[in-house]
């Protein structure tokens, strides 16, 4: 069975600084994606960043960038330059088929 | 983008009634929808995946006659609470998937979810 594991429940980083949410994650299947999704107080998921696994380059969205180590089942997101906006929840996710496995979410507060 | 709109965003029911919600998909076509709980402070658990015209499958321990779900349409997905009770109160997110350029550029597509509280 597929799972996906977030092992930092909350997080605080300094508006302006760098800060990485860890996520590894079980799979026997070969091909697959990842997301990064963002659930602010609004509750909305939010896509931030979504990695194919077949592709070995790392996939980055603006301040948003990840580091996929495939063989390592290890996908961490970096988010550069914090903004009080990036507070919210975050959630790794696998994707294979229609079958979506979110993990238990990384609480992101931003230091003013 | 692709968007989805989920309706109502909350509501309010009295025990043993149900409740209708909402998921449309306003700029594509869905060929699959997913229906998620979410409790306080937790993550989205999977209820059950619709694919329009077809019966839903639900996951393991999720009851079919509790939640009906119906995807009559490549727009639109609706999930019904029968005989609702306190302890069905939750948030509840659909998701859709299409097929085409929205799809593969931005993947599945999350309604802004629906506050279900039965008293």
């Amino acid at each position: 069975a597929q799972t996906v594991t977030q092992s930092q429940p909350e997080m605080s980083v300094q508006e302006a600084e760098t800060v990485t949410l860890s996520c590894t994650y079980d799979t026997s299947e070969s091909d697959y994606y990842l997301f990064w999704y963002k659930q602010p107080p609004s509750r909305q998921m939010i896509l931030v960043i979504r990695q194919e696994a077949y592709k070995q380059q790392n996939a980055t969205e603006n301040r948003f960038s990840v580091n996929f180590q495939k063989a390592a089942k290890s996908f961490s997101l970096k988010i550069s330059d914090s903004q009080l906006g990036d507070a919210a929840m975050y959630f790794c996710a696998w994707q294979a088929d229609d079958k979506i496995i979110f993990g238990k979410g990384t609480r992101l507060h931003i230091l003013p | 983008g692709a968007v989805v709109s989920q309706h109502p965003s909350w509501v309010i029911c009295k025990s043993g009634t149900s409740v209708k919600i909402e998921c449309r998909s306003l700029d594509f076509q869905a060929t699959t929808m997913f229906w998620y709980r979410q409790f306080p402070k937790q993550s989205l658990m999977l209820m059950a995946t619709s694919n329009e015209g077809s019966k839903a499958t639900y996951e393991q321990g999720v009851e079919k006659d509790k939640f009906l779900i119906n995807h009559a349409s490549l727009t639109l997905s609706t999930l019904t609470v029968t005989s609702a009770h306190p302890e069905d109160s939750s948030f509840y997110i659909c998701s859709a998937r299409g097929t085409g350029a929205k799809t593969r550029r931005y993947g599945y597509t999350f309604g802004s979810g629906t506050r279900l509280t039965v008293v």
